[in-house]
């Protein structure tokens, strides 16, 4: 199992681009994540996800938008890049089961610099 | 308003002696309670956890201590090894929720 697979590793993006980070994960897990987490910071959730098909904000959400239509994959769009979206972005995945730990599973993150 | 906190943002130890990393939370609500492990360039893995209805889970070299009443946990790592060296995230969970929140995290240093 490759877990937690995100692209690209790094990106720069000019201040108004927009872009999709991807995320798949191959654990069939049915709840997926996105954090950023700035310099010296937590890790603050963006966005999440149930199951296919549903999705809800997080604690961050603003000028950002998900979707997902697969169990596996759950990409994050960024429109109109703004230097305040320069972070280290990270996708996330569990899998909802009584006993369990609720433990998340991570990929290797996304380094973003909007300049 | 942060509802898990780590105050300490770094720890140095040397090896072979115990490392004790702390979290305090606010949130009487949270019910279960992780610990994650993080490499520079890489994405956090998960070490420990303890539901809100324990006050101790041990896991090898790691143990994982909750005071409720203090709205404290610990995480003791006996002996220390340098492979050890990260930043460890306290997190928490919600009941009801797959949702977690997170602390800023403690640098721990291990030295040789």
């Amino acid at each position: 199992n490759a877990g937690v697979t995100q692209t690209p590793k790094f990106r720069i993006l000019k201040i108004g681009q927009s872009m999709t980070l991807q995320c798949t994960q191959d654990m069939n897990h049915n709840y997926m994540y996105w954090y950023r987490q700035d310099p010296g910071m937590g890790l603050k959730l963006i966005y999440y996800s149930v199951g296919a098909g549903i999705t809800d904000k997080g604690e961050v959400p603003n000028g950002y938008n998900v979707s997902r239509s697969t169990t596996e994959d759950f990409p994050l769009r960024l429109e109109l890049a703004a230097p305040s979206q320069t972070s280290v972005y990270f996708c996330a995945s569990s899998y909802s089961r009584q006993g369990s730990s609720y433990e998340q599973y991570f990929g290797p993150g996304t380094r973003l610099t909007v300049t | 308003d942060q509802q898990v906190k780590q105050n300490s943002p770094s720890l140095s130890v040397q090896e072979g002696r115990i490392s004790i990393l702390n979290c305090d939370y606010t949130n009487s609500m949270f019910d279960y309670f992780l610990w994650y492990k993080k490499y520079p360039a890489e994405g956090p893995t998960f070490l420990i956890s303890i539901s809100s209805i324990k006050d101790k889970n041990e896991d090898g070299r790691f143990t994982v201590f909750l005071n409720k009443s203090a709205k404290h946990l610990s995480l003791h790592i006996v002996p220390s090894q340098p492979g050890d060296s990260a930043v460890y995230f306290c997190a928490a969970r919600s009941g009801g929720y797959q949702k977690v929140t997170f602390g800023t995290g403690t640098k721990l240093q291990v030295i040789p």
